[in-house]
């Protein structure tokens, strides 16, 4: 199947730091993405969705100043948390879908952030 | 709106006897359907998908699930567990017909003992 790539698997930085989490479509195009985000043993939140060349459509809740979302090309998408806070440490997970719609979804293998 | 319900957030079992995560869906239309499994600290593999094509829907590793309408349920089973099938296992619905977000279930956590 199709491959998505997140990068970095691990990152820890301080408080006040921001910090760029990558997803990139390796075989495919991926003219939308979307960011997820788990909390210890628990489900999967929407974040936001990416557009390609537009702005991302976040969801309710979620601070769009403090999670920046940039989809430059087809194949990649970036997550940059800003002036990142204790609380932000979590499991980020980024998909892709292929097209047509409502086919699988390709995940990648999720950037796990501490924040200290 | 599009939800998943599962049913239990545990289940443990004995290696070589079946496996049911139970996951119910609330949807304005005909939904689509995943079950996707996660290993510790990894991503999400898509174990098997409803597309309004079969009911019963056969995946990867031995399992299946079946789209019940009538009971809004799309529970997943496999008839005998191995060790490697312990792991965190989600019921996902798509949002709506014509765009690709996912709705998670809350996750069931698969014990499984020797």
């Amino acid at each position: 199947g199709a491959v998505v790539s997140q990068h970095p698997s691990r990152v820890i930085c301080k408080s006040g730091t921001s910090v760029k989490i990558e997803c990139r479509s390796l075989d495919f195009q991926a003219t939308t993405m979307f960011w997820y985000r788990q909390f210890p043993k628990k489900s999967l939140m929407l974040m936001a969705t990416s557009n390609e060349g537009s702005k991302a459509t976040y969801e309710q809740g979620v601070e769009k100043d403090k999670f920046l979302i940039n989809h430059a090309s087809l194949t990649l998408s970036t997550l940059t948390v800003t002036s990142a806070h204790p609380e932000d440490s979590s499991f980020y997970i980024c998909s892709a879908q292929t097209r047509p719609r409502n086919t699988e979804a390709f995940f990648g293998q999720g950037t796990r952030l501490t924040v200290v | 709106a599009q939800s998943v319900t599962q049913l239990d957030s545990h289940v443990s079992v004995s290696e070589g006897t079946p496996v049911l995560l139970r996951c119910n869906y609330s949807s304005s239309y005909s939904p689509s359907l995943f079950w996707y499994v996660q290993h510790p600290n990894k991503g999400l593999q898509l174990l098997l998908k409803y597309t309004s094509a079969a009911t019963l829907v056969k995946g990867i590793n031995g399992f299946e699930a079946e789209f019940k309408k009538s009971e809004t349920s799309f529970h997943l089973t496999k008839p005998s567990a191995h060790m490697s099938d312990a792991a965190e296992y989600f019921c996902v619905v798509s949002v709506s017909y014509n765009t690709d977000k996912l709705i998670f279930g809350t996750g069931t956590r698969l014990q499984v003992f020797p």
